[in-house]
């Protein structure tokens, strides 16, 4: 049982470039959510999705798109990338719709040039 | 505009001595509150939780007390311990999650 992987663990962009960072959970949660975690900011959400086929925005969704592909697993796209997008970026599931105890993959961090 | 804050960027506490984490919130719809911990080069893990209907929650060392009145919630460690070391968030709930900036918990054995 590995609870919430992400993949790649690190990664660097230059300016424009696109990449997803993938995301998958094997504890049949329903509900799973993308946050980034920058200095001084805590963790902020940028999409979750409540349930497979469903996906809303969080905080800070600019510049991000985000695909619930099936139940186990949620990406996070740039399209465009920007230095301000430098950031670590986590996953995480709960078991509810409603806002449960999150369970955290181990983070992506991001650099962009 | 920060709906969570937590004051105080980082604490040091001597083990055996009790910590003591605070954090503030603005919105008063929030129905649901967690502190996770946080080690370096990990995701945060749930550590207690709290309901707004309950003004204590307590787990073994650790207890969560919430006064909804002043908008404020706190995590006591007692006894503190030196694998408590760790960035301690917490998080508030209503239509979303809502966390705060951290603060880094030192434990010195």
């Amino acid at each position: 049982n590995a609870g919430v992987t992400q993949t790649p663990k690190f990664q660097v962009l230059k300016t424009g470039q696109s990449m997803t960072l993938q995301c998958a959970q094997d504890m049949n949660h329903n509900s799973m959510y993308w946050y980034r975690q920058d200095p001084g900011m805590g963790l902020r959400l940028i999409y979750y999705s409540a349930s497979e086929g469903t996906t809303d925005k969080g905080e800070v969704p600019n510049g991000y798109n985000v695909s619930r592909l099936n139940k186990r697993e949620f990406s996070l796209r740039l399209e465009s990338a920007a230095p301000s997008q430098t950031s670590v970026y986590f996953c995480a599931s709960t078991r509810s719709q409603g806002w449960d105890e999150q369970f955290f993959g181990p983070g992506t961090r991001l650099t962009v040039l | 505009d920060q709906q969570v804050k937590q004051n105080s960027p980082s604490l040091s506490v001597q083990e055996g001595r009790i910590s003591i984490l605070n954090c503030d919130y603005t919105n008063s719809m929030f129905d649901y509150f967690l502190w996770y911990k946080k080690y370096p080069a990990e995701g945060p893990t749930f550590l207690i939780s709290i309901s707004s209907i309950k003004d204590k929650n307590e787990d073994g060392r650790f207890t969560v007390f919430l006064n909804k009145s002043a908008k404020h919630l706190s995590l006591h460690i007692v006894p503190s311990q030196p694998g408590d070391s760790a960035v301690y968030f917490c998080a508030a709930s209503g239509n979303q999650f809502y966390f705060g900036t951290g603060t880094s918990l030192t434990v010195i054995p």
